[in-house]
């Protein structure tokens, strides 16, 4: 599985508008990109997933670019509930793969 | 929104006693997995589930550990003898199908060994 890395952590303001950036540098070309959310004591919960350009839905938006070794999640308009950890995670590839491996993630604070 | 249900919410035992966790994944999800994090630490991957046996497994998941899918709705994870450092919370989670499939946690059961 391809490594990601992405910031330790994330301070924003109430409405203001948060993008992470993920680096993953070996994706390969069967991967995809997926973000989760976790508050505390809580389970892990599916943000987005994309493979290639911009993927938007009624949470987030995720821009990729064309050479996908970099991934941004975008987070519009924050309120003091989006504070969790968002993990960028890369996902699928070449061999199967059943697991999500989770990094350290990005604890973003939302302040009001 | 169907989701994964999980029992007990919190499961206090003494070390080297056996304790199952429970977990109801959803109903029309194939693939079945353990996750735990230690408080403070990453989500980890335990074991993966599919067709009734285990298709995958990180190195934690020694001898003590077991999974079992006893009727067509539960999961389950046993710790055959607990010690200190099997405290953490243990997630279960379930999707359509593997690799890049979604897959849905449920809220955890923080097991706490004494």
């Amino acid at each position: 599985l391809a490594k990601t890395t992405q910031p330790i952590s994330m301070d924003s303001y109430e409405g203001q508008e948060v993008n992470i950036t993920c680096s993953h540098n070996n994706i390969a070309t069967n991967d995809y990109i997926t973000w989760y959310q976790q508050f505390p004591s809580q389970g892990p919960r599916f943000i987005i997933q994309g493979y290639k350009t911009k993927v938007t839905n009624e949470v987030a938006s995720l821009f990729i670019p064309a050479d996908r070794k970099s991934s941004t999640l975008s987070l519009p308009r924050v309120s003091l509930s989006d504070t969790a950890v968002y993990y960028c995670l890369v996902v699928g590839g070449p061999t199967r793969d059943y697991k999500l491996s989770f990094g350290a993630g990005t604890t973003v604070t939302v302040r009001a | 929104e169907p989701e994964v249900t999980q029992t007990p919410s919190h499961q206090v035992t003494q070390m080297g006693q056996e304790v199952i966790l429970r977990c109801v994944p959803i109903s029309n999800h194939l693939y079945f997995y353990w996750y735990r994090q230690i408080l403070g630490q990453k989500v980890e991957f335990l074991v993966s589930f599919y067709n009734n046996e285990i298709s995958e497994k990180s190195e934690i998941f020694d001898d003590q550990f077991s999974v079992e899918r006893p009727d067509g709705s539960n999961f389950t994870l046993k710790i055959r003898s607990t010690k200190l450092e099997d405290s953490a919370m243990y997630f279960c989670a379930s999707s359509v199908g593997a690799t890049a499939d979604t897959q849905y946690f449920g809220p955890g059961t923080r097991l706490t060994v004494l």
